[in-house]
């Protein structure tokens, strides 16, 4: 069974399109994570959410919202696609975000923007 | 998060042991340590982690320096699996939740058969 999975793998598109990238964890975890790792291999974190709420927005553009339906769920939905936004994107999961909680990653999605 | 420094690549042969060091000179007393690994095409996956003692796992060792101002990943006997980016990560247990792992330029380490 895959802990935190990831739909789709591969995402190509054209600039301007509207498109969304879903993660589902069955890990029953309460946090929640979307990283982002550019083309120099750097990963920065987006957003977290704990319990549906969103707890850390790392002053991610507003084209980018992310969606909680429930704890296992975190959707990510990017309005406006731009050329900068080609990257690997990551979901993962944590029990409760604690200094000794172990974060389990998706195996994510490559965004191309074209 | 206070800072890490890796080395930016290191090479191992086959079932060698590996000493992968990181310094964090300003390290607080409640930042842990954490190692982290990313294989190549896969997203990142926990390896171990340890606050002021060593630890041992399936997976490898972590020594950590008496001042905690370094650490170093060991693994016993590296595999052709274990080629990947390994990052030092420090986590500080501050309380609330959501702790963000704030990832570096990592080492990548290369296998050599």
């Amino acid at each position: 069974d895959t802990a935190v999975s990831q739909t789709p793998k591969y995402l190509v598109t054209q600039m301007g399109n509207d498109k969304s990238i879903k993660c589902e964890q069955n890990l029953g975890h309460d946090t929640m994570y979307w990283y982002k790792q550019d083309s120099k291999k750097f990963l920065k974190i987006m957003f977290s959410y704990n319990n549906k709420e969103l707890i850390i927005n790392e002053t991610v553009p507003n084209r980018f919202s992310p969606k909680s339906p429930d704890k296992a769920h975190l959707n990510l939905h990017i309005n406006s696609l731009e050329l900068g936004d080609s990257a690997v994107y990551f979901c993962a999961s944590t029990p409760s975000g604690g200094a000794t909680d172990t974060q389990y990653f998706g195996p994510g999605t490559r965004l191309t923007v074209l | 998060d206070a800072k890490t420094t890796q080395p930016n690549s290191m090479e191992s042969n086959e079932e060698e042991p590996v000493h992968l060091p990181c310094n964090h000179s300003t390290i607080s007393g409640t930042d842990y340590i954490h190692w982290y690994r990313q294989l190549p095409s896969q997203g990142p996956e926990y390896v171990i982690h340890g606050l002021t003692s060593n630890v041992n796992n399936r997976m490898a060792s972590l020594a950590i320096a008496e001042d905690r101002k370094s650490s170093t990943l060991i693994l016993h006997r590296a595999t052709l699996r274990d080629a990947a980016v390994y990052y030092c990560i420090l986590r500080r247990n501050s309380g609330g939740s959501n702790y963000k792992l704030t990832f570096g330029k990592g080492t990548l380490l290369t296998v050599n058969p």
